[in-house]
């Protein structure tokens, strides 16, 4: 069976340090891989998402970037973290533009001081 | 986007059969209603989704209006481990992919 593994589980960063979350998919070959922010009170927004190795599709303007190394990883950086870039970071997974769903991962709780 | 409107909130008893309405007027006829829940400090479960055909699985069962302009999530034998965000979800495919758009979702509390 698949499984989604993200870490780490929670973060505390300074403002203007740099951030790097994991996101990593076992079980499946190929897949659209997804990252989502969810805001303290509020639902998901899509950030980024790749249907390949090194291709990356951004949702929304931000002060972070994605990235693709592997089949099965996807990365989610920043150089200089902002305030605002505090949130819960969530990670999927999909198979293509079937009807399956997506697949989500246990999240990474980011907090900026 | 098409859109989903749900109410905020909603109570039920344990026990009980938990109905979760959903509206998506300006949904398209090619696309998919998604229903996830969200535990919270989780990442959203997925519990079912549907075209137009009412659905049902282990979890829940889905039924969509004829002319899919909304659909209700029903939870026939509510728990305590029920009580979440319930996010109704149009799903949309951009460039291969698929987009979710997350609304506000309804908090459901299930009673003892």
């Amino acid at each position: 069976s698949q499984t989604i593994h993200q870490w780490p589980a929670t973060l505390v960063q300074p403002v203007g340090s740099p951030l790097s979350l994991e996101c990593t998919v076992e079980g499946t070959s190929n897949p659209n891989l997804y990252w989502y922010r969810q805001a303290a009170g509020r639902g998901l927004q899509l950030l980024f998402y790749s249907v390949g190795i090194g291709q990356i599709s951004s949702e929304v303007p931000q002060n972070l970037s994605a990235s693709r190394p592997q089949d099965r990883q996807f990365i989610l950086s920043s150089k200089k973290l902002l305030l605002s870039d505090s949130g819960f970071y969530l990670c999927a997974w999909g198979t293509g533009t079937g009807n399956q769903p997506q697949h989500f991962g246990d999240g990474t709780r980011l907090s900026i001081l | 986007d098409a859109k989903t409107t749900q109410p905020p909130s909603m109570d039920c008893a344990e026990g009980r059969a938990a109905n979760l309405p959903c509206n998506h007027s300006t949904i398209s006829g090619n696309e998919y209603v998604y229903w996830y829940r969200q535990i919270h400090s989780q990442g959203p479960q997925y519990i079912i989704h549907g075209l137009k055909n009412n659905e049902t699985n282990e979890m829940a069962s889905l039924i969509i209006t004829e002319d899919r302009k909304s659909s209700t999530l029903i939870l026939p034998h509510a728990t305590l481990r029920d009580t979440a965000v319930y996010y109704c979800i149009v799903r949309v495919i951009i460039q291969g992919a698929q987009k979710l758009v997350f609304g506000q979702g309804t908090r459901l509390t299930i009673n003892p």
